[in-house]
C-alpha cells in the first residue's frame, strides 16, 4: 500500500529538549517536504526536498533542520525546541518534476506540544 | 507566496452549491485542491495545469483561470460529507512544490 509514514503522532516535550520526527514514504518519490499547521494559517512549508541531498528552506524554516540521505526517510529535527514550534506537522512526498497527474501523498500529522 | 482563499468559512444545507476561490500573485504552472476532515490528513481532490482547463470530480468541479492566476472550485448538491477544510495549493515551476491558501472551512449541515 502506498503511504507516508511520520512517527510519533503524538509528543509532548519540554523546551530545548532535542528531538526528531521520522518521514517515510514506500512510493520513490522524488519530492517530499515538511508543513506545520496552525489555526487561521493554514499549512505553511518549512522545507523541502528534490531529491537525495537536495533540500531547500520553505517560508517558516527558523529553528528547524532537515536531512535527506536516503530517497524514502526525510526527519525533521527540532534541536532546540521552543513553546511557538507547538503545531501540527505533515509530512508530504510526490513524483518528480511536470508530471502531469503529480497528487501530494500525506502522512497522518504528528501533534507536537512544547512545555 | 501563501495564496489567497475566499471565503473562509461557509455554511450550507444539503443540497446546495458553493464557489471556493483561490488567487495568487505569482505566475502559475498548476493549482493543486485538497480536503481536510478534522484530525486528519489533506486527501488530494484534482489537480489543474495551466491552459485553463476546468475538471471533474463526482459533483466536485474546479476551474483553472492563468491569465487571472485564479483558480475556483465548485460544489455542486452538496452533501454532509463535503463538510471539511478546503485548501488550494499553488506551484509555479512545475516542480510541485506547493504553496497552500489557509483553507476554507466548509460545513454542510441537514
Amino acid at each position: 500500500e502506498a503511504q507516508v509514514t511520520q512517527n510519533p503522532r503524538y509528543l509532548i516535550t519540554v523546551t530545548g529538549k532535542k528531538l526528531t520526527v521520522t518521514c517515510s514514504q514506500n512510493m520513490n518519490h522524488e519530492y517530499m517536504s515538511w508543513y506545520r499547521q496552525d489555526p487561521g494559517l493554514g499549512l505553511r512549508q518549512i522545507y523541502y526536498s528534490m531529491n537525495v541531498e537536495v533540500t531547500d528552506k520553505g517560508d517558516v524554516p527558523e529553528g528547524y533542520k532537515v536531512s535527506r540521505k536516503e530517497k524514502r526517510n526525510f526527519p525533521l529535527i527540532l534541536e532546540s525546541p521552543s513553546p511557538n514550534q507547538t503545531s501540527l506537522y505533515f509530512c508530504a512526498s510526490s513524483s518528480g518534476y511536470r508530471i502531469t497527474k503529480n497528487i501530494q501523498y500525506f502522512g497522518a500529522g504528528t501533534r507536537l506540544s512544547v512545555l | 507566496q501563501q495564496p489567497v482563499q475566499s471565503p473562509q468559512a461557509v455554511i450550507l444545507r444539503e443540497g446546495e452549491d458553493a464557489v471556493i476561490n483561490c488567487s495568487s500573485s505569482k505566475a502559475l504552472y498548476s493549482v493543486h485542491w485538497y480536503r481536510q476532515k478534522h484530525g486528519e490528513a489533506p486527501v488530494f481532490l484534482m489537480i489543474l495545469l495551466k491552459g485553463g482547463e476546468q475538471k471533474g470530480h463526482e459533483k466536485i468541479s474546479a476551474s483553472f483561470n492563468e491569465k487571472k492566476q485564479q483558480s475556483s472550485l465548485y460544489l455542486t448538491a452538496s452533501q454532509l460529507s463535503y463538510s471539511g477544510t478546503y485548501f488550494c495549493g499553488t506551484d509555479q515551476t512545475g516542480a510541485n512544490n506547493l504553496f497552500f491558501g489557509t483553507g476554507t472551512r466548509l460545513t454542510v449541515i441537514p
